[in-house]
């Protein structure tokens, strides 16, 4: 888990903004994953990604918008259209064969202004 | 899809004695069976995993069964202490999607 990293550690974020945060991991991992987590709350999967370029729609994926333009990198945005958004956000990664272990960043929390 | 339920929600026991956390799965294609502890405004980490072909791993006061069969899956915690207190999640996988339970708070009383 030491090389996931995610920022910024505390986010807030204006009526209408979007804002972005961001994941980052140097373990060679081909998949990404972003769950978002409430209080008291289990993990629902926002969006996830098995190569660049390429991601699909977690459950709960609605005012959510991700890329994958590098192996290393899965930013997430959160759009003006996500009308409650306020929780923890955790970036995790992969690998896509083998032990297929997901390790998880530090979470970035997200509050509404 | 697949559904994974956890229980207890809740789980409060003595130091020193042990925690049971239990978990079911709906889908047989599921094969491999992580768990996670999170502590607090923390990340969730990996504390045992187990394959669909072992049905037992012990790793020191930790362990996790599989029953295929019945597709449900344990957490056993032994000698409990207070840094045991965490959330504890189970989650099943198909490929590389990650099904999660919804977690056990669990207190360890010293």
């Amino acid at each position: 888990d030491g090389g996931i990293t995610q920022s910024p550690k505390y986010l807030f974020r204006k009526e209408g903004q979007n804002v972005t945060l961001s994941c980052e991991q140097n373990l060679n991992h081909d998949a990404m994953y972003w769950y978002r987590q409430d209080p008291g709350q289990g993990l629902r999967l926002i969006y996830y990604s098995q190569i660049v370029n390429d991601f699909q729609k977690g459950d709960i994926a609605e005012g959510y918008s991700v890329s994958r333009e590098k192996k290393e990198s899965f930013p997430l945005t959160v759009t003006s259209a996500q009308k409650n958004p306020t929780a923890f956000y955790l970036c995790a990664s992969s690998k896509t064969s083998g032990v297929l272990a997901q390790y998880f960043g530090p979470g970035t929390r997200l509050l509404v202004l | 899809g697949e559904n994974v339920e956890q229980h207890p929600s809740t789980l409060s026991v003595q130091e020193g004695d042990s925690a049971v956390i239990k978990c079911t799965y709906s889908d047989s294609a599921s094969n491999y069976f992580p768990w996670y502890k999170q502590e607090l405004g923390k990340r969730p980490q990996l504390i045992i995993d187990i394959r669909s072909n072992v049905g037992e791993k012990k790793d020191q006061r930790i362990a996790v069964t599989l029953n295929k069969t019945a597709k449900h899956f344990s957490l056993h915690i032994t000698e409990t202490q207070p840094e045991d207190s965490a959330v504890y999640f189970c989650a099943a996988s198909i490929g590389v999607q990650f099904y999660f339970g919804t977690g056990t708070s669990l207190t360890v009383i010293p």
